[in-house]
């Protein structure tokens, strides 16, 4: 699976977009960034996942890049429910190995 | 659907001692994970299940850790004898059997587990 940078830590203020960014410059062709998020104490959740076109659910929004070696996830309207470590992973699907490598994450931090 | 469950939530034990931790995976999902989390290592796989076979245990720290899933409804991962340092949390997850979305893993509330 292809190496994932984040930042280790980000701020936003409550009400205002959270964007979250993600590298993944070696990322291959038939790799998809899913994003997890784990609140305090909590076990990780899913959020949203992607291949090449930008996805948008009821949580979030999930923007590739082009050439798709970074990608950013947003929280458009940020809670302070959403304080949590978000994780971004390069995972093979369909390919039967399911094997989610956790990586250390950012900490968002969401301010009143 | 109530989720992944596991018991107990939080375990207190003295050294070499064995401890087993339990999970109950979503009604109808196929694969079953364990990881472990701590400070030092993060988030990692232990082992997971397809259809109650190991599949991959590759990440099994060492022979005191042994996993188990005798039906489609629950799994056990036994330490013994317990350590200090397996002192962590461990998470249980479950997926379904299809591809695409149906890959998302859905983890538990996790058992805190302090090896004194």
């Amino acid at each position: 699976d292809a190496k994932t940078t984040q930042p280790p830590s980000m701020d936003c203020a409550e009400g205002r977009a959270a964007n979250l960014p993600c590298n993944h410059s070696t990322i291959s062709g038939n790799e998809y960034v899913y994003w997890y998020r784990q609140i305090h104490s909590q076990g990780p959740q899913y959020i949203i996942h992607g291949l090449k076109n930008n996805e948008t659910n009821e949580m979030a929004s999930l923007i590739i890049t082009e050439d798709r070696k970074s990608s950013t996830l947003i929280l458009p309207h940020a809670t302070l429910r959403d304080t949590a470590v978000y994780y971004c992973i390069a995972y093979f699907q369909d390919t039967g190995r399911r094997a989610l490598t956790f990586g250390s994450g950012t900490r968002l931090q969401v301010q009143p | 659907d109530a989720g992944v469950i596991q018991s107990p939530r939080h375990e207190v034990t003295e050294m070499g001692q064995e401890v087993t931790l339990r999970c109950k995976p979503i009604s109808g999902h196929d694969y079953l994970f364990w990881y472990r989390q701590t400070m030092m290592r993060g988030l990692e796989l232990l082992i997971y299940f397809n259809n109650n076979v190991p599949i991959d245990d590759s990440g099994m720290p060492e022979d005191r850790f042994s996993a188990k899933m005798p039906n489609a409804s629950f799994s056990t991962l036994k330490i013994q004898p317990s350590e200090p340092r397996d002192s962590a949390v461990y998470f249980c997850a479950s997926s379904r059997s299809g591809r695409g979305y149906q890959e998302t893993q859905y983890f538990g509330p996790g058992t805190r587990l302090l090896v004194l």
